[in-house]
């Protein structure tokens, strides 16, 4: 039972770049969500779902698109990266608005 | 929108003391939680408590609903518990939208 996945755990973007940060789950969560992690502050939404098919934003939306088509995956896109997105990421799941499983993050630096 | 304070910042034991840390939130909740992430990053749910009080072995939490406030307890702390402890709620019709607080910082010394 892996619970969620994140991938990569590390990456380096060029500022203008796009990347895709991977997150699955095999314990059949209906909710994911993608939060980020400053340095010194607690966690920020990005987007959560509460099913396949569908999204929601979060607080801090801008800069990010994600898509639900299956239970399992949430992928994360970043468009066009800027240094204020530098940052860690996570990924989470639950069964209902508690219960929450996190991935083990992705560092992510913008250059 | 609702803003979620914790304190202290930041906070230094002995290894068998006692602590509590403290959510303050300025709105009504309908979702509370705490969560620890330990000092390697890994985030674990402690908590789904947006009223009364449980407990988890050392570990037990009190939210005051309708004095907006929740109370996270660590008796007996032991090195393992150090981290970062966060509470984080949700309000209206967005319960899955949590809003973080930034964190009590807890290091307890052998």
């Amino acid at each position: 039972n892996a619970g969620v996945t994140q991938t990569p755990k590390f990456r380096i973007l060029k500022i203008g770049q796009s990347m895709t940060l991977q997150c699955t789950q095999d314990m059949n969560h209906n909710y994911m969500y993608w939060y980020r992690q400053d340095p010194g502050m607690g966690l920020k939404l990005i987007y959560y779902s509460v099913g396949a098919g569908i999204t929601d934003k979060g607080e801090v939306p801008n800069g990010y698109n994600v898509s639900r088509s299956t239970t399992e995956d949430f992928p994360l896109r970043l468009e066009l990266a800027a240094p204020s997105q530098t940052s860690v990421y996570f990924c989470a799941s639950s069964p209902s608005d508690y219960g929450y499983t996190f991935g083990s993050g992705t560092r992510l630096t913008v250059v | 929108g609702i803003q979620v304070e914790q304190s202290p910042p930041d906070l230094i034991l002995q290894e068998g003391a006692n602590s509590t840390l403290r959510c303050n939130f300025s709105d009504s909740v309908n979702n509370l939680q705490w969560f620890h992430q330990n000092p390697w990053g890994q985030l674990i749910n402690l908590f789904y408590i947006p009223s009364g009080t449980k407990q988890n072995g050392r570990l037990s939490a009190t939210t005051v609903a309708t004095e907006r406030y929740s109370l996270l307890y660590i008796s007996s702390s032991q090195t393992t518990d150090s981290g970062v402890y966060f509470c984080a709620v949700a309000y209206g019709g967005s319960q899955g939208n949590l809003i973080f607080g930034k964190g009590t910082k807890l290091s307890v010394k052998p």
